[in-house]
């Protein structure tokens, strides 16, 4: 079946630091890939996304580019803010199944100043 | 577009009592999802209803059980109430075309005692 697999946390980095935060998914179609962002206390709120190899999804000074040959979709940002702390979720949609939706476990940011 | 809203925000429960909350979708998203989201087990899918059928179900008992109405906004309603339901459950909608992304509420706090 379809999944996501995303690096493990906590991160913790200093302010203006580079951010990568890997994933890899297992799909047996073509799938929408995205990166969803979780602040204390609030839902998941959709990041960014690509629909297709070679797409780059980008957003708020984070991108992340859909490989197909190392099914991959890393979360990339050049220079990490404090009020970028929070979980990020790297996600899956299926349209050849159902569209079935799968999300990773998710990886919590904490950038200190 | 308004966003999905979920009532109420927080909620306490006792155990062995039955709790209902409520989801509406943006409008026009005909897709509602729910999930269950615990610091232990991360983000669980529950289940999706499409215009009122159910069309995916998640690994959960049958205490856990939805519904959909015609103008798409949703209810999951879970009896007999277990500390381990204690969690913050968050809606998602979507519209099926384009990416399929989810859009999430802001989530629902439950806490059983």
């Amino acid at each position: 079946g379809n999944s996501v697999t995303q690096m493990e946390g906590p991160v913790t980095l200093s302010e203006e630091a580079f951010l990568t935060i890997n994933c890899t998914y297992t799909a047996t179609g073509y799938p929408s890939l995205f990166w969803y962002v979780q602040y204390p206390g609030e839902g998941l709120q959709l990041l960014l996304k690509a629909t297709k190899a070679d797409d780059k999804g980008s957003n708020k000074g984070f991108e992340a580019t859909y490989r197909k040959e190392t099914t991959s979709f890393h979360l990339e940002k050049g220079s990490v803010q404090v009020s970028d702390s929070a979980v990020y979720f790297c996600a899956l949609s299926d349209q050849r199944n159902n569209n079935d939706m799968r999300f990773g476990a998710g990886t919590r940011l904490t950038v200190k100043p | 577009k308004a966003g999905v809203t979920q009532t109420p925000r927080y909620l306490i429960k006792t155990r062995g009592q039955q709790v209902t909350l409520s989801c509406s979708p943006i409008s026009g998203h005909r897709s509602v999802s729910w999930y269950q989201q615990t610091p232990g087990q991360g983000l669980q899918f529950l289940f999706e209803y499409f215009s009122e059928t159910q069309r995916n179900k998640g690994n959960f008992p049958g205490r856990f059980s939805g519904r959909q109405f015609s103008n798409s906004r949703s209810e999951m309603n879970v009896s007999t109430l277990e500390l381990g339901d204690s969690a913050l459950y968050l809606c998602a909608s979507r519209a099926l075309t384009g990416a399929y992304e989810q859009y999430f509420g802001p989530g629902t706090r439950l806490t059983v005692t």
